[in-house]
């Protein structure tokens, strides 16, 4: 099965530097890869689909790459804010079919 | 954007008693709902898939018989924790998509279930 890796568990920074997250897969390659956005005591909010044959995807401030030969995504946040702060979580579908495998996520928290 | 409404928002209860949890999608027909359990610092598992009108498909492991999820219609499922006991303590949370991998899940805002 799918094992999704989100290397720091925790990342601390400061108002206004970028914050770049990682999450690395294993075995076979997905055609999507998700982030997703989780509050404490809240449901995920979807941010990002990149697709395998794009390599960055931007959103406002977000942007996510795509390495396919590294197994690897890149999550940044550039210009962080403290409303930025909270976990984010890295998803892709299963090899057999469209339900989705998730990191435990890296907890962002933005200082003012 | 889709609006997924979860509720109850949290529950307490005795050993033993069953809790239902609704799951609705307010202004899409979700093909499909997904129902996931989470552990405090621990990825999402998921536990189940619900499509309407036709029976759950459960993950391994998962009790179906402990587990009861009714998808009655395209906005709505239920899942029901019968006779629970403290070891089902979580946060449950459901999802709802159309279904392929190109769709985002939209996430209701969970269910912290403590049962003492």
């Amino acid at each position: 099965s799918q094992k999704i890796e989100q290397n720091s568990e925790a990342l601390n920074i400061q108002e206004g530097k970028t914050a770049t997250l990682t999450c690395n897969y294993t075995n076979y390659s997905p055609a999507y890869l998700q982030w997703y956005r989780q509050d404490p005591g809240r449901g995920p909010v979807f941010l990002l689909l990149i697709r395998e044959n794009e390599k960055e995807k931007r959103k406002e401030r977000l942007k996510v790459t795509f390495d396919t030969t590294l197994k690897q995504s890149l999550f940044h946040i550039t210009a962080s804010q403290p409303a930025d702060s909270a976990t984010y979580l890295c998803a892709t579908h299963r090899s057999n079919d469209y339900k989705l495998s998730f990191g435990a996520g890296t907890t962002v928290t933005v200082r003012a | 954007g889709a609006v997924v409404s979860q509720h109850p928002s949290w529950v307490i209860c005795k050993s033993g008693t069953s809790v239902k949890i609704e799951c609705r999608s307010l202004d899409f027909q979700a093909t499909t709902m997904f129902w996931y359990r989470q552990f405090p610092k621990q990825s999402l598992m998921l536990m189940a898939t619900s499509n309407e009108g036709s029976k759950a498909t459960y993950e391994q492991g998962v009790e179906k018989d402990k587990f009861l999820i009714n998808h009655a219609s395209l906005t709505l499922s239920t899942l029901t924790v019968t006779s629970a006991h403290p070891e089902d303590s979580s946060f449950y949370i459901c999802s709802a998509s159309l279904g392929q991998p190109n769709q985002p899940q939209h996430f209701g805002d969970g269910t912290r279930l403590s049962i003492l």
